[in-house]
C-alpha cells in the first residue's frame, strides 16, 4: 500500500526565513512525488515534481529514498507564499493514481 | 486554455436525497478523475476514466456512487442515496496522458453539504 504523511498540519513562519514543509511517504517501488500547492480560493495546482529536479516560486524538494522523505524548502518565504501544501504519490503499480498526505497549510507572517 | 469546468459550486441536500456532479474537462484530455475531498483530508481519488473507459474504481463506494463519461468528453458523478459522511468538496481533474507527470489540472470543485 501507498502512503504519504505530512506530520504538521499548521506551519508558521516569519516573511524572509526558511522554510521546510516535512513529507514522508510509503512505498514499496520506485515512486513519483510531487507537491501540490492550493492558494486561498484558487484551484490545486501542481507546485513541482521530482523528477524534474526543478526550482518553482523558489521551492525546491529532493527525493531522498533512504529516509522515505520528499521535503518542501524554501530559504526566504514570502508572504504570498501562504497557501495548503500537498504532498502527492504515484507508483507503477497504481498507475496514474495520486495519493495525497492530509496537507500542510502555512503561514507567512510580516 | 480553458480551465477544468464543474458545476454546481455548492450543493446542499438532506441525507437519503439523491444528487450529481457535473465536470467538463480540458478539451483533448483524455484521462479524468474524480477526487473525494473531506475537510480536514487530502483529496482521495475515486474513479478514473480514460476516453470514456474506467482505469480504476477500487475506491469508489459502488452502492451509492455511480460515474458515467459519455463520449469521452463530459462526466458527471452521482450519490444515490447521500449520507453525512458524503460531505466533502468533489474534485474533477483531467490530464493529457496516463501518467501523471503529464499533469494534472483541477476543477474549483464542488462543495456538498449533507444535512
Amino acid at each position: 500500500a501507498q502512503r504519504v504523511t505530512q506530520p504538521e498540519k499548521l506551519l508558521s513562519v516569519f516573511k524572509g526565513a526558511p522554510v521546510e514543509l516535512k513529507c514522508n511517504y510509503s512505498y514499496s517501488g520506485s515512486p513519483e512525488l510531487f507537491w501540490y500547492v492550493q492558494y486561498s480560493r484558487q484551484r490545486l495546482q501542481l507546485l513541482l515534481r521530482h523528477i524534474s529536479r526543478e526550482s518553482i516560486k523558489g521551492f525546491t524538494a529532493d527525493l531522498n529514498k533512504g529516509e522515505t522523505s520528499f521535503h518542501l524548502k524554501k530559504p526566504f518565504a514570502q508572504e504570498e507564499d501562504s497557501a495548503m501544501y500537498y504532498c502527492a504519490l504515484s507508483g507503477e503499480t497504481s498507475g496514474s493514481r495520486l495519493t495525497f498526505g492530509e496537507g500542510t497549510q502555512l503561514t507567512v507572517n510580516p | 486554455e480553458a480551465g477544468v469546468a464543474q458545476s454546481p459550486r455548492y450543493k446542499i441536500i438532506e441525507k437519503r436525497q439523491s444528487v450529481a456532479f457535473w465536470c467538463n474537462p480540458i478539451s483533448g484530455h483524455a484521462t479524468l478523475y474524480w477526487y473525494q475531498q473531506i475537510l480536514g483530508q487530502g483529496p482521495k481519488l475515486l474513479i478514473q476514466f480514460q476516453n470514456n473507459g474506467v482505469v480504476d474504481d477500487s475506491q469508489l463506494p459502488k452502492d451509492r456512487f455511480s460515474a458515467e463519461r459519455l463520449k469521452g468528453v463530459d462526466s458527471t458523478l452521482k450519490i444515490q442515496p447521500a449520507k453525512l459522511e458524503d460531505s466533502a468538496v468533489y474534485l474533477c481533474a483531467s490530464s493529457l496522458n496516463r501518467g501523471p507527470w503529464a499533469g494534472y489540472t483541477f476543477g474549483s470543485g464542488t462543495r456538498l453539504t449533507v444535512v
